[in-house]
């Protein structure tokens, strides 16, 4: 079956700007979870959801914000773009995160802000 | 708190030669621990999966154990190869507050 999608693959802004990503998660999987990742650095959690609803929320500034639809694709909004929101952005799916399912990631959205 | 700790930060190791990854976690209660891979660009990719009850856990050349009573857990990779460059991050889960918590990472690297 066909894995995580994430669109666009890269991404280049100016700072100021805001940003729309997009995952579509594997068909049947309810739970997408949001992650940044910069240079070197782990992955850092920024929120998931699980049938349309925010089930949990990293330590991330409301500049960034996400939605789940019905048939549980998701996107997640940066607004007010700073240099410091260069990134690597990746989504996961699971049938549960927070019950220790696998997680399936995409291939990510590199964000670059100039 | 719910934490999970890896070590080393980074590794380099010669082509052929193993080597063996850290991961020390106070989730509790424990759930599961998974290993997962990531490649330079991409998403990581799930190597292992261990539970309560398991010691032991092979995927070809890496081999995952579990301590339960000491809260740690290893990753052993045999004959590296220079595909197995990457990062490689522990990720605990706890049923009990239903969390996932992810380590930082070992970046490995493998010289020819």
């Amino acid at each position: 079956k066909a894995g995580v999608t994430q669109t666009p693959r890269y991404l280049i802004k100016t700072r100021g700007q805001q940003v729309t990503l997009s995952c579509s998660p594997i068909s049947g999987h309810r739970s997408v979870s949001w992650y940044q990742q910069t240079p070197g650095q782990g992955l850092q959690f920024l929120f998931e959801y699980f049938s349309e609803t925010q089930r949990n929320k990293g330590n991330f500034p409301g500049r960034f914000s996400g939605r789940q639809f019905s048939n549980s694709r998701s996107e997640m909004n940066v607004s007010t773009l700073e240099l410091g929101d260069s990134a690597l952005y990746l989504c996961a799916s699971s049938l549960d995160r927070d019950r220790g399912e696998k997680l399936f990631f995409g291939s990510g959205t590199q964000l670059s802000v100039l | 708190k719910n934490q999970v700790e890896q070590s080393p930060q980074s590794l380099i190791i010669l082509e052929g030669k193993n080597c063996t990854l850290q991961c020390n976690y106070t989730v509790s209660p424990f759930s599961n621990l998974r290993w997962y891979k990531q490649d330079t660009g991409r998403g990581p990719v799930s190597l292992t999966i261990m539970t309560f009850s398991e010691n032991t856990k092979s995927n070809g050349r890496y081999t995952a154990t579990l301590d339960a009573d000491t809260k740690q857990s290893s990753l052993h990779i045999t004959a590296s190869q220079l595909s197995d460059s990457a990062s490689y991050i522990c990720v605990v889960s706890n049923t009990g507050g239903f969390k996932t918590i992810f380590g930082a990472g070992t970046r490995l690297f493998v010289k020819a």
